[in-house]
C-alpha cells in the first residue's frame, strides 16, 4: 500500500464549478497535510496546509481533514482554466523522517 | 525576499559522467531537502540537510551525495549518471522545527544521455 494515494485523473469539471481533490494516507500517526500546485514542466508550489480535523479555507480553496479515516481533501471554487494544473498532496509521516512524502498526483483540467 | 533558488535549471549529462546541483534556501530557512521527480510521479525524498549534516535519507543509492554550508546552502551531486537519472530535481527549503510547511525552488531539469 502506497503511503499516500491519489486518483492520476484527469479530473475535468467546466469553469465556474467547484473541483474535488482527494487523497488517502496511511500512516495513521501522520500530522501534517500540505496541497501543492504544480503546472506542467514548473516545480510544485504550496497552496494549502492543514493539521487539525476538520475545514481550512483561503480564498477559493478549501482544505479538509479527516484524520479518523485518513483522509484529506482540496476543493476548488469558482474552477478558472488558470486552475489547470496536478494537484499533489503530501504529509510528514509520524514514523519519523523528517521529510515530505508526496502522492503522485491528479492532473485538473478546467474547461472553458 | 529570495524565495528558494536553485542552478542550473537545465543540464544536460552523458552517461558516466558526474553532476553537481546548486540550492539557496528561502531566508530564514535552515533545513534543506532534495527530491527527485519523474514525469507523471510525485517528488521522491533523496536527502535532507540540517546544520551541514545529511539528517535523512530516502531509497537513493550512494551515487547520490550532498553538502550543506554555513550560510545553509546546499549542493546535490551524483556519481556515474545512469539513464534513469534523467528527471526533475528539486530542493525544497524549511525551518527545522518539526511539520512545517516546505517550499520548492524552480528544480533542475537534467537529461543524462
Amino acid at each position: 500500500q502506497k503511503e499516500v494515494e491519489q486518483n492520476s485523473g484527469p479530473l475535468s469539471v467546466p469553469e465556474g464549478a467547484i473541483a474535488s481533490l482527494n487523497c488517502t494516507y496511511s500512516d495513521r500517526g501522520s500530522q501534517s497535510f500540505f496541497w501543492y500546485r504544480q503546472y506542467s514542466g514548473k516545480s510544485p508550489e504550496l497552496i494549502m496546509s492543514i493539521y487539525s480535523n476538520g475545514d481550512k479555507e483561503d480564498g477559493r480553496f478549501t482544505a479538509q481533514l479527516n484524520k479518523a479515516s485518513q483522509y484529506v481533501s482540496l476543493l476548488i471554487r469558482d474552477s478558472q482554466p488558470s486552475d489547470s494544473a496536478t494537484y499533489l498532496c503530501a504529509l510528514y509521516p509520524y514514523t519519523g523522517r523528517r521529510a515530505l512524502t508526496f502522492g503522485s498526483g491528479t492532473r485538473l483540467q478546467v474547461q472553458p | 525576499d529570495a524565495g528558494v533558488t536553485q542552478s542550473p535549471t537545465h543540464l544536460i549529462k552523458t552517461r558516466g559522467q558526474q553532476v553537481t546541483l546548486r540550492c539557496s534556501p528561502k531566508s530564514g530557512h535552515d533545513t534543506v531537502s532534495w527530491y527527485q521527480q519523474a514525469l507523471g510521479q510525485g517528488p521522491q525524498f533523496i536527502f535532507q540537510y540540517y546544520e551541514e549534516e545529511e539528517r535523512q535519507r530516502g531509497n537513493f543509492p550512494d551515487r547520490f551525495s550532498g553538502h550543506q554550508y554555513p550560510n545553509y546552502s546546499s549542493e546535490l551531486n551524483v556519481n556515474a549518471l545512469l539513464l534513469g537519472d534523467s528527471a526533475l530535481y528539486l530542493c525544497a527549503s524549511s525551518w527545522t522545527a518539526i511539520n512545517t510547511e516546505a517550499f520548492f525552488g524552480q528544480g533542475t531539469r537534467l537529461t543524462v544521455v
